[in-house]
């Protein structure tokens, strides 16, 4: 079955950096794009932005500009989000989505990744 | 940018209709996806391209969508439809092209 799977919970401290992993099975990695959704605690959902796993062409949304950067390996069918110079605002759980390329809805979704940053 | 308004809390007794609006200027003319997200899960598409159903989504969630607002209706409400629902669009007129609405907590009496 279409499934993602992402990588563990990880605890930082301000200032250093992380790695998500997203891994997809069950389909063509290709053949889809892949997006990465933040969710703060307690908060609503908020798209940062998505990668094209043709190209490897990222697009960020307002507010993820910088210290964030989409990649992939399509070797073994995985999106990364790394985050970088960590702030307290950045604990959050992350998703990666599929979605058709263009307007279109996300499934399936990883299982998140929580991100804690705390000194 | 544009933006989705969603009411915050929607309360229903069981074996009733729950109806979650999701407002947006001239929503009507977008193509709007829902989702379910449960406490400590992921979300789950449960309606895509307005009223349209994945396989293993029950019949009883149905979507619509007219002028400036979109609707999910979950007839029938199980104590298990109780979760946070999200709708959502592809916005090409922002940078924002994925837009999320601000989400509705549905709790069961």
């Amino acid at each position: 079955q279409v499934q993602l799977v992402q990588s563990g919970s990880e605890l930082k401290k301000p200032g250093a950096s992380v790695k998500v992993s997203c891994k997809a099975s069950g389909y063509t990695f290709t053949s889809y794009a892949m997006n990465w959704v933040r969710q703060a605690p307690g908060q609503g959902l908020e798209w940062m932005g998505w990668i094209n796993t043709n190209t490897g062409n990222p697009t960020y949304a307002q507010g993820f500009t910088g210290r964030f950067v989409f990649s992939l390996d399509t070797s073994v069918s995985t999106a990364y989000l790394q985050i970088s110079s960590l702030k307290a605002e950045d604990t959050a759980v992350y998703y990666c989505a599929r979605a058709g390329f263009g307007e279109g809805w996300f499934d399936p979704w990883g299982q998140g990744t929580l991100v804690t940053v705390s000194s | 940018s544009y933006v989705l308004t969603q009411p915050p809390s929607v309360s229903v007794a069981p074996g009733k209709t729950a109806r979650i609006t999701c407002g947006g200027n001239n929503i009507g003319s977008k193509s709007v996806h829902w989702y379910q997200q449960k406490p400590g899960q992921a979300p789950v598409l449960v309606i895509y391209y307005d009223s349209d159903r994945p396989s293993g989504i029950p019949e009883r969630f149905s979507g619509s969508n007219s002028g400036n607002t979109a609707t999910l209706t979950i007839s029938r409400v199980e104590a298990g439809d109780e979760a946070d629902y999200y709708c959502q669009v592809w916005d090409s007129s922002s940078d924002h092209h994925y837009v999320f609405g601000t989400g509705t907590k549905v709790t069961v009496l």
